[in-house]
């Protein structure tokens, strides 16, 4: 089945340390997006890349990294800088086209801070 | 700039009952689209319903339909007669045509619940 792989499910990160979250989509899709969902709130776009080795800065970039190496994969590392990084983080995927192109989602990784 | 309201934060609605969840939008680009979204409590967005500025007749998938007033830059989501298994975030989305990165803009959403 196609679809997107988000992991882990949930992750707990100390203070200081940087953490990896993975996404993996087997659509075949060029696009790849980062969002980070907080309570009562919209999706925000963290990063996102729309061909291998590319990306860009969405509207909350500061404290993140990404990176673009295959197709396939998009992970994002939360640093140390990320002053407030506890929330559910999603991953998305779409064709590259016209407006009516959906984006397809992974099932999500909730980062805490402990 | 554009940008996505959802008035409603929460709704309880009766089991078999239709339901509409409000979507207002504002935007100065002459084309755009218009998504709906279903978050489920496990977190995935599952993608329900699309509408584009330019589409001659309101967009419909099952038992969902969207009622698009352009006029008055609204994107009403219509689930008639709802499930249980409808209770969910929902969330309105929009994609315009003047950003070159056709980014989508979220609204906060409205968590529906629907009563047995």
């Amino acid at each position: 089945d196609g679809g997107i792989t988000q992991s882990p499910k949930y992750l707990f990160r100390k203070e200081g340390q940087n953490v990896t979250l993975s996404c993996e989509q087997n659509l075949n899709h060029d696009a790849m997006y980062w969002y980070r969902q907080d309570p009562g709130q919209g999706l925000r776009l963290i990063y996102y890349s729309q061909i291998v080795n590319d990306f860009q800065k969405g509207d909350i970039a500061e404290g993140y990294s990404v990176s673009r190496e295959k197709k396939e994969s998009f992970p994002l590392t939360v640093t140390s800088a990320q002053k407030n990084p506890t929330a559910f983080y999603l991953c998305a995927s779409r064709l590259v086209g016209g407006m009516n192109t959906e984006a397809f989602f992974g099932q999500g990784t909730r980062l805490t801070v402990v | 700039a554009q940008k996505i309201t959802q008035t409603q934060p929460g709704m309880f609605v009766q089991e078999k009952e239709a339901v509409t969840l409000d979507c207002t939008y504002d935007t100065s680009d002459p084309s755009y689209g218009l998504f709906w979204y279903k978050q489920p409590s496990s977190g995935e967005m599952i993608f329900l319903i699309y509408q584009g500025s330019y589409d001659q007749q309101n967009a419909t998938e099952g038992r969902y339909s969207l009622n698009f007033q352009k006029a008055r830059k609204s994107a009403n989501l219509v689930i008639s007669a709802s499930q249980l298994g409808d209770s969910a975030m929902y969330f309105c989305a929009m994609r315009g045509s003047m950003d070159s990165n056709y980014q989508l803009i979220w609204g906060a959403g409205t968590k529906l619940i629907i009563k047995p």
